[in-house]
């Protein structure tokens, strides 16, 4: 099946500072989401982006589908930011299986 | 706004005893996860339905657990008899389905579990 690695697996910030997750995937893929996993365990969409750059606030996403990675940016980190984030495709090819990544956990000091 | 409603959200039972959760997807949504998710560790497709059918089951493990979908709305993920290493959360999601179209899935809060 499809391989999903996300870098780095922790990250440790001040609060103010700017972050850049990677999500690296090892086929074509349909669709690709981020989330932000609360401390409670929802999984909150932050972006649909199977290809190109979006941008929600501080956050912003873009995707190069023919170099198989994603990057999610976080501008102006603040605490509440803190928590871990999944990458998740659905390859191009077969049923719509949904797979995650192994997930960054981002931490911000006040 | 529409969600994804599970229940219960927590729930704490004996080992050998049953357990079942049920989840309510967006209305309108065809396809219907569950996944369990292992602490530290990635959530995982369990079974994936589209409307009734069963599309994919390959992790499920069949010999304990068991998934429904009847009427192709809400759904139930039932464990029988429950393992201690069976303690996760366990989250349902939905989508509007379809290749080719918008596939973005939505999240339940989740169900966790402690088997004791």
């Amino acid at each position: 099946g499809i391989q999903v690695e996300q870098s780095p697996p922790d990250l440790i910030l001040q609060e103010g500072a700017n972050s850049t997750l990677r999500c690296n995937f090892s086929d074509s893929v349909n669709n690709l989401q981020w989330f932000h996993q609360n401390p409670w365990g929802q999984l909150i969409n932050l972006f649909y982006i199977p290809s190109g750059t979006k941008q929600n606030g501080r956050l912003s996403a873009t995707t190069v589908a023919t170099e198989r990675y994603s990057l999610l940016y976080i501008s102006s980190s603040q605490t509440t930011d803190s928590g871990v984030y999944f990458c998740a495709v659905e390859p191009n090819f077969g049923n719509e299986k949904l797979t995650f990544g192994t997930g960054t956990r981002l931490t911000i000091i006040p | 706004e529409a969600e994804v409603a599970q229940s219960p959200r927590y729930k704490i039972t004996e080992k050998s005893q049953a357990v079942a959760f049920w989840c309510d997807p967006i209305s309108g949504h065809a396809t219907l996860y569950w996944y369990r998710q292992i602490l530290g560790q990635g959530p995982e497709l369990l079974v994936q339905f589209q409307d009734e059918s069963v599309v994919d089951d390959s992790q499920l493990p069949k010999d304990r657990f068991s998934a429904e979908r009847l009427k192709g709305v809400d759904s139930t993920l039932k464990i029988q008899p429950a393992e201690l290493g069976d303690s996760a959360m366990y989250l349902c999601a939905s989508s509007l389905s379809g290749v080719g179209d918008n596939t973005e899935a939505f999240f339940g809060q989740g169900t966790r579990l402690t088997v004791v």
